[in-house]
C-alpha cells in the first residue's frame, strides 16, 4: 500500500541555517506530493506541493521537487528563520482516492 | 472569504458521553474530509463526503463513529460513547472539486479530551 516516510524529529537549528527535512513515498500509480505546515495551536497549511516527476514545488523560501527515480520530495529552505519553528508534513494523495495520506510529521524548532 | 471553520476548538467529554463536531466548509467548496492526529501522529485520513453522500469512509472505526454532510449546515462527525482513545485532534479539510491533486484546505481542529 502507499506510505510516506518522513525524517524523525524534532531538528533544532540556529537562525539562517540550511533546511533539509527528508521524504520519501512509496505509491502505486502517480501522486501528487505536498509539504504541509502545522503552527502551534493551528491546523494545517499547504506549504507547496508538486503533481508529476521532477516538479518543484516552492513557497516562502522552501522548495521541494518530485524525484519519482528516487520516490523522494526532501523539502529544503537556504536559510530558516524563527517563525519557521512548526511541525512539518509530507503527503501524498493516494491514487484513484480522495484522500491525503501524511507522514508523522517533523517537529523544527529555530533558535536566535 | 472566510476559511474553514470548525467548532468547538476544545471539546471536553466524559467516557461514555457523545461528541459531535462540527465543520463548516469554504464557500464554494463541497467536498469535505475528516482527519484525525493523535499526540505525536501525523493526521490519517477518516471519511470523505459531499453533500448529502458518504463517498469514503475507509478510515471511519467500524463502531461509535459517524459522519455527515448535509443539504444545509455543517458537517458533523459524531462519536457515542467516547472513550479515552477518542482522544485527538479532529481536522476538518474542504475542497472546491475532489479531484485528485487539489489542494484542501484545512480548518483550525477540534481538540477532544476524553476524561
Amino acid at each position: 500500500g502507499d506510505s510516506v516516510t518522513q525524517m524523525e524529529g524534532p531538528v533544532t537549528l540556529s537562525e539562517e541555517a540550511f533546511l533539509t527535512i527528508n521524504c520519501t513515498y512509496t505509491a502505486t500509480g502517480y501522486p501528487s506530493l505536498f509539504w504541509y505546515v502545522q503552527y502551534p495551536g493551528e491546523g494545517l497549511q499547504l506549504l507547496l506541493k508538486a503533481t508529476k516527476a521532477d516538479d518543484k514545488g516552492s513557497n516562502k523560501g522552501f522548495e521541494a521537487t518530485y524525484r519519482k527515480e528516487t520516490t523522494s520530495f526532501h523539502l529544503e529552505k537556504g536559510s530558516v528563520q524563527v517563525s519557521d519553528s512548526a511541525v512539518y508534513f509530507c503527503a501524498l494523495d493516494q491514487t484513484g482516492a480522495n484522500n491525503l495520506f501524511f507522514g508523522t510529521g517533523t517537529r523544527l524548532t529555530v533558535i536566535p | 472569504n472566510a476559511g474553514v471553520m470548525q467548532n468547538p476548538r476544545h471539546l471536553v467529554r466524559r467516557r461514555g458521553q457523545e461528541a459531535r463536531l462540527r465543520c463548516s466548509p469554504m464557500k464554494g467548496h463541497s467536498h469535505v474530509y475528516w482527519y484525525r492526529q493523535l499526540p505525536e501522529e501525523g493526521l490519517k485520513f477518516m471519511v470523505y463526503l459531499q453533500k448529502e453522500n458518504i463517498i469514503d469512509e475507509s478510515g471511519m472505526p467500524k463502531e461509535r463513529f459517524s459522519a455527515e454532510f448535509p443539504k444545509e449546515g455543517p458537517s458533523i462527525l459524531r462519536i457515542q460513547q467516547v472513550v479515552r482513545g477518542d482522544s485527538a485532534a479532529y481536522f476538518c479539510a474542504s475542497s472546491p472539486m475532489g479531484l485528485e491533486g487539489d489542494e484542501q484546505f484545512f480548518g483550525p481542529g477540534t481538540r477532544l479530551t476524553v476524561l
